[in-house]
């Protein structure tokens, strides 16, 4: 089993609709999630991260929580061109893999039409 | 937000030289830094953890001598490829990240090998 899953997608949304990227993940003793966007050929970009059950909005952005579920989403509203991107999901290490380090989902790729 | 600078942007180098790339924080004292490295469509692959003033840890599979990481001081830290080959070519990613957990990532560098 894969530590974070992630579906690669493409997950294809009309521009204006809500995207819903998902991520579940193995370690019961992870404290720390994150959503990272990645444009082909950049770098990571840190957009949201949330540490507790519930949900937490920035903007058109809102990440949520189950640690019951191991289980982390995120919702984009009102969603862009220009929101095209490769969304990682990110979560810290737990126990077993250290807090620090952080271990990546592979992706879901967001493809937003005009 | 935290800016991670990474130098350079890109490297075209031949067989047998070797590469370094600065990885420095900006606006923040990073306790612990990463290094990743991303062959195209393909995931993040962390290849060490670097504390200020302590060897690197390299993940399994990673030559230390081949990749050799210096953290020199809160805000810098360096990898050196030596003797790159082709098969290193790829796109090298630092990380740095306070006490809090999140990771911000420099621009990337991208080598070539020729």
């Amino acid at each position: 089993q894969k530590e974070v899953e992630q579906n690669s997608g493409p997950l294809s949304v009309p521009e204006g609709a809500i995207a819903s990227l998902n991520c579940t993940y193995s370690d019961r003793g992870s404290q720390s999630f994150f959503w990272y966007r990645q444009y082909s050929g950049k770098s990571p970009e840190l957009i949201m991260s949330i540490y507790s059950n519930g949900d937490k909005e920035d903007g058109r952005f809102t990440a949520q929580l189950n640690k019951a579920s191991q289980y982390v989403s995120l919702l984009i509203r009102d969603s862009q061109p220009s929101d095209s991107a490769t969304y990682l999901c990110a979560v810290n290490g737990g126990m077993n893999t250290g807090f620090q380090k952080l271990v990546f989902g592979t992706g879901t790729r967001l493809l937003v039409s005009p | 937000g935290a800016v991670v600078s990474q130098h350079p942007s890109r490297v075209i180098c031949k067989s047998g030289t070797s590469v370094k790339i600065e990885c420095r924080s900006l606006d923040f004292q990073a306790t612990t830094m990463f290094w990743y490295r991303q062959f195209p469509k393909q995931s993040l692959m962390l290849m060490a953890t670097s504390n200020e003033g302590s060897k690197a840890t390299y993940e399994q599979g990673v030559e230390k001598d081949k990749f050799l990481i210096n953290h020199a001081s809160l805000t810098l830290s360096t990898l050196t490829v030596t003797s790159a080959h082709p098969e290193d070519s790829s796109f090298y990613i630092c990380s740095a990240t306070d006490i809090s957990y999140e990771q911000y990532f420099g621009p990337g560098t991208r080598l070539t090998v020729t």
